[in-house]
């Protein structure tokens, strides 16, 4: 069935160090991976997707791997900043006859510690 | 831009009672989206509107209806509100169903 598993659910990381979320997905036929983060009280709001025909994508210190193979993908944030302490939710896109849908992951919160 | 608009921002609800939360997008999306947060369980998908005209059912659609009113208004509704249904309750829009979401800032509903 449809799913999408998120690792770790809480990370803790010292400022200017790296973080790196993981997803994987079970359906095969999906093709579309964006990645959202939520700041308190907000919505999630979109940070970088990816489709299944690149293997991966940068946007400045912010970069998507995905492994079609294994079915997963991975947000890596490089020089981490205290502003980028958020929850993080990966999604993989399900195709139906009527369109699509996403399905979440459960989130990751991200602790950058100054 | 407003984006996506919800209302209210905020609701208290005695168990049985009815309500209905709405979602208002002006960016000329033709899919919306009614999604749930509850803590550790990430985002649920509660029902979808692929396009003008067209609802499917997500993952938890028990205990609600939707309506997509025009291409801008998605609303939800909930007939006889449970203690269960106490969460933050997002509004979503896309342009189409594989693009990026753009979600609204939530509406927190507490069902006592």
């Amino acid at each position: 069935g449809e799913n999408v598993e998120q690792h770790p659910s809480t990370l803790s990381v010292q400022e200017g160090d790296s973080a790196v979320i993981k997803c994987t997905y079970s359906d095969s036929a999906s093709n579309y991976f964006p990645w959202y983060k939520q700041e308190l009280g907000k919505g999630p709001q979109l940070i970088i997707d990816i489709r299944s025909n690149v293997g991966e994508k940068k946007d400045q210190r912010i970069a998507v791997t995905l492994n079609k193979t294994a079915k997963h993908f991975s947000l890596h944030i490089t020089e981490t900043q205290p502003e980028d302490s958020a929850v993080y939710f990966c999604a993989a896109y399900y195709s139906y006859n009527q369109g699509g849908k996403l399905i979440f992951g459960q989130g990751t919160e991200l602790s950058v510690k100054p | 831009n407003a984006g996506v608009t919800q209302t209210p921002k905020f609701q208290v609800l005695k168990t049985g009672q009815s309500m209905t939360l709405q979602c208002a997008q002006d960016m000329n999306h033709n899919s919306m989206y009614w999604y749930r947060q509850d803590p550790g369980m990430g985002l649920r998908l509660i029902y979808y509107s692929a396009s003008e005209g067209t609802t499917d059912k997500g993952e938890v659609p028990n205990g609600y209806n939707v309506s997509r009113l025009n291409k801008r208004e998605f609303s939800l509704r909930l007939e006889s509100a449970a203690p269960s249904q106490t969460s933050v309750y997002f509004c979503a829009s896309s342009e189409f169903s594989d693009y990026g979401y753009t979600f609204g800032s939530g509406t927190r509903l507490t069902v006592v």
